[in-house]
């Protein structure tokens, strides 16, 4: 969807740097997420927020961090990256409920981390 | 934590073949279930969900899918695939506001 927008698309760097992936939205929903997806594996939840005030690990929260500065945005951090955190990074959003409410999807940042 | 198995990692077909594509889950509880799709370099999309009421669901692009609770399985079908279809799909299970995406299934369809 155009309404959840990830920036950058694409971004390579090195081990040891500290990296931040934004997402922005324009659906309204309360509820954001942060996956990581790779080959085999599909994708794995990182952290979520159920509204400004509320973050929660996820699956495989470890090496990372992530900020939710508005209702409309939620970031992720990986504070030293590593070679395995190289993935497509994906964020998603849902308005709230009682988890029968489809995930809206960002296009995706492709993550290398040499 | 609840888990969710796709069968098969890489389908190939032929146009006008029919489609079904395996999801099975671990919870035993009450369950809304997903289907993505995922077309080459796009994000995911949802083609349909369950949640409650006739276990025979149907989607986007003539996908639907069935519940059936005693098998804990949610499986994917489609009568007539087209070279369109050829995309990578994820079955989701959400229990308790924990989502759990299944490993994908990648669907080729030869023109």
């Amino acid at each position: 969807d155009a309404d959840v927008t990830q920036t950058p698309r694409n971004r390579i760097t090195k081990t040891g740097k500290r990296i931040m992936l934004e997402c922005s939205q324009t659906k309204g929903h309360d509820r954001m997420y942060w996956y990581r997806q790779d080959p085999g594996l599909g994708l794995r939840l990182i952290y979520y927020s159920f509204d400004v005030k509320d973050i929660n690990k996820g699956e495989i929260s470890d090496g990372y961090s992530v900020s939710r500065q508005a209702q409309a945005k939620f970031s992720l951090s990986l504070e030293s990256a590593i070679p395995n955190q190289t993935a497509l990074y994906f964020c998603a959003t849902s308005t709230t409920g009682s988890g029968n409410q489809p995930q809206h999807f960002g296009d995706g940042t492709r993550l290398s981390i040499l | 934590a609840q888990s969710v198995s796709q069968h098969n990692h890489h389908v190939i077909l032929s146009e006008a073949a029919s489609l079904e594509l395996g999801c099975n889950y671990s919870y035993g509880g009450t369950v809304n279930l997903f289907w993505y799709v995922q077309y080459p370099g796009q994000h995911l999309q949802l083609l349909l969900k369950y949640f409650s009421g006739d276990p025979l669901v149907k989607g986007i692009k003539g996908f639907e899918a069935e519940f059936i609770k005693s098998k804990f399985s949610f499986n994917l079908r489609k009568p007539s695939v087209q070279w369109s279809d050829t995309a990578e799909y994820f079955c989701a299970v959400n229990a308790h506001n924990d989502m759990r995406f299944g490993a994908g299934t990648r669907l080729t369809v030869k023109p």
